[in-house]
């Protein structure tokens, strides 16, 4: 009972340093999301993915990039990294019409940029 | 961008206690969920609520749907220590699939 799994815990970059966080999920999911968390600032989504070939902007997409590569895997790129991208970083994954069931999170990445 | 205002912000209770926490918003959702983020973890789901009105129980966590569809209310009754945790609201509206979070509750549960 996978879920949803996260690459890498932890990492500490440099400023300006790139970086590509994986996730995968193994629950046939159609649909996948990236957070960041803040102390204070709740979930905020980054990007998403509502199927296989589709991404779109969240509400803080700037500095990110995203690859929806198959239906099981979305990656989520810092190209450049700076210290305000310091932060933990959550992928979910739904079913197509969530409401029924919610997201399920992975256990999130935890970033420093120094 | 939207949020969901969430209160309040943190608690420190006794255990066997009772907490209530709640969530508002100014537009209209058409589901409501209550997750719950033990340290060093991602959310997992407690409860959903998919009707205005609704009242739905998981042990002795009970959360409402707002009639007015603005709202939700979340109790957890009789505290014990592995209630430590932030809790999080989320509303989905109709159209993407995305989910609205609120800022969370930072519970803290003493003996």
């Amino acid at each position: 009972n996978a879920g949803v799994t996260q690459t890498p815990k932890f990492q500490v970059l440099k400023t300006g340093q790139s970086m590509t966080l994986q996730c995968a999920q193994d629950m046939n999911h159609n649909s996948m999301y990236w957070y960041r968390q803040d102390p204070g600032m709740g979930l905020r989504l980054i990007y998403y993915s509502a199927s296989e070939g589709t991404t779109d902007k969240g509400e803080v997409p700037n500095g990110y990039n995203v690859s929806r590569l198959n239906k099981r895997e979305f990656s989520l790129r810092l190209e450049s990294a700076a210290p305000s991208q310091t932060s933990v970083y959550f992928c979910a994954s739904s079913a197509l019409n969530t409401g029924l069931y919610g997201y399920t999170f992975g256990s999130g990445t935890r970033l420093t940029v120094v | 961008g939207q949020q969901l205002n969430q209160s309040p912000q943190s608690m420190f209770i006794q255990e066997g206690e009772d907490v209530s926490m709640n969530c508002t918003s100014s537009s209209i959702f058409n589901t409501w969920l209550w997750y719950k983020q033990d340290p060093g973890e991602g959310p997992v789901l407690l409860i959903a609520l998919y009707k205005a009105g609704e009242l739905t129980s998981n042990g002795r966590l009970t959360a409402q749907f707002g009639i007015t569809r603005k709202d939700s209310f979340l109790n957890i009754s009789a505290s014990i220590p592995s209630d430590v945790g932030i809790y999080f609201c989320a509303g989905q509206q109709v159209g993407p699939d995305k989910l609205i979070f609120g800022t969370g509750t930072r519970l803290q549960v003493f003996p």
